[in-house]
């Protein structure tokens, strides 16, 4: 089955600074996303990629997805307190719809 | 930008009720989802439902699980006997079709006492 797993597992930055998460998967996938959760509430699509392309830009953040290393990477580019939150990767497979979720990395952005 | 909207936003139950938890979808999307959060644990896919009809369902959907899209906007999730390991956020999704963007609710939390 597909697993996402992250890392790290918490993210402690200034702001400015430049986050980079990390996710990991195990079979073959149509697109992977990613995905903010603000503490106790819901989950915001940040950004898609699909499984035939390799980097995709959206606003301050860029994905990078390695699909022989089953990796991608998401970049959080001079970010602000207001980035604090829970992200999560999502894996959407070949056959199915189903969105399978990583175990998300917390990040804290200091003022 | 239109949004899925589920209500309660908290609901406290009795091990053993029945709980509908209510969910609107974006009214031109086509594809619409259930997914839980038990406290500092993952996301988890619960059941997919399309054309009327459940297109997918998890390992957790047994048969206390039940969903319903009764009247052509609301999209419903019935458990029909809490157990204290219900207990977690549940997110109502739904897409457009034509893409696998996700679109979710704010979730429900259910807590089974």
């Amino acid at each position: 089955s597909q697993q996402g797993e992250e890392d790290p597992q918490a993210l402690s930055i200034q702001e400015g600074e430049n986050a980079t998460m990390n996710c990991s998967y195990k079979t073959s996938i149509n697109n992977l996303q990613w995905y903010r959760q603000n503490s106790g509430r819901g989950l915001v699509h940040l950004i898609l990629i699909r499984s035939n392309e390799r980097e995709k830009h959206s606003g301050r953040l860029r994905v990078t997805l390695d699909t022989s290393k089953k990796s991608s990477s998401l970049l959080i580019t001079a970010s602000r307190a207001a980035d604090t939150a829970s992200y999560f990767c999502a894996t959407s497979g070949v056959n199915t719809d189903k969105l399978i979720f990583g175990t998300g990395t917390r990040l804290q952005v200091f003022p | 930008e239109p949004e899925v909207t589920q209500t309660p936003s908290h609901q406290v139950t009795q091990m053993g009720q029945e709980v509908i938890l209510r969910c609107v979808p974006i009214s031109n999307h086509l594809y619409f989802y259930w997914y839980r959060q038990i406290l500092g644990q993952k996301v988890e896919f619960l059941v997919s439902f399309y054309n009327n009809e459940i297109s997918e369902k998890s390992e957790i959907f047994d048969d206390q699980f039940s969903v319903e899209r009764p009247d052509g906007s609301n999209f419903t999730l019935k458990i029909r006997s809490t157990k204290l390991e219900d207990s977690a956020m549940y997110f109502c999704a739904s897409r457009i079709g034509q893409t696998f963007r996700y679109t979710f609710g704010s979730g429900t939390r259910l807590t089974v006492v």
